[in-house]
């Protein structure tokens, strides 16, 4: 079946460096791609997302490229904020009988210090 | 920006009895859904619903679970009898159409703990 793999966590990084989180799927055909975002205390927020392959999602500074040759959708970003302190969830958009549902990866927890 | 909320936030029940969380999806979109994290683990699906019908459920979804859209606006999930392992986020989630583009927005999650 569909399934989503992210890099363990946490990743503990220094403010303003560089932030690669991996993401990889196992999927038939090419299902809409996403990375949402849980902050402390409360629920999943949308970041980015790309629904066709070679297309890059961007919001926030962040950025994630759908590669179908590798079957990765990374989520990077240049320089990380405190604020950026999160757990990151990457997940699928897998249709079935023309309804949806995501499938989430384990989620990666990021804790970036000042 | 339009949101989906959830109430309540933390709900704590004893093993056994009922419960019912409660969603207010986006006002335009007609396709809801619910899902669940049980702490430290991976966002599972739960059920989606659309036309007052459950499209599809996955194998965590059984009897005692129920899904309702009760008026134009509240999404419940009920659950009749809880267990300990039903202690878990239950995120809410709508979105637009059911298309493979289409985003799916959350709310901010009910707590559920059972004792």
């Amino acid at each position: 079946g569909d399934s989503v793999t992210q890099m363990e966590g946490p990743v503990t990084l220094s403010e303003e460096a560089f932030l690669t989180i991996n993401c990889t799927y196992t999927a038939t055909g090419y299902p809409s791609l996403f990375w949402y975002v849980q902050y402390p205390g409360e629920g999943l927020q949308l970041l980015l997302k790309a629904t066709k392959a070679d297309d890059k999602g961007s919001n926030k500074g962040f950025e994630a490229t759908y590669r179908k040759e590798t079957t990765s959708f990374h989520l990077e970003k240049g320089s990380v904020q405190v604020s950026d302190s999160a757990v990151y969830f990457c997940a699928l958009l897998r249709s079935s009988g023309g309804y949806n549902k995501l499938i989430f990866g384990a989620g990666t927890r990021l804790a970036v210090h000042p | 920006e339009p949101e989906v909320t959830q109430t309540p936030s933390h709900q704590v029940t004893q093993m056994g009895q009922e419960v019912i969380l409660r969603c207010v999806p986006i006002s335009n979109h007609l396709y809801f859904y619910w899902y669940r994290q049980i702490l430290g683990q991976k966002v599972e699906f739960l059920v989606s619903f659309y036309n007052n019908e459950i499209s599809e459920k996955s194998e965590i979804f059984d009897d005692q679970f129920s899904v309702e859209r009760p008026d134009g606006s509240n999404f419940t999930l009920k659950i009749r009898s809880t267990k300990l392992e039903d202690s878990a986020m239950y995120f809410c989630a709508s979105s637009r159409t059911p298309g493979g583009t289409d985003t799916q927005y959350f709310g901010p999650g009910t707590r559920l703990t059972v004792l």
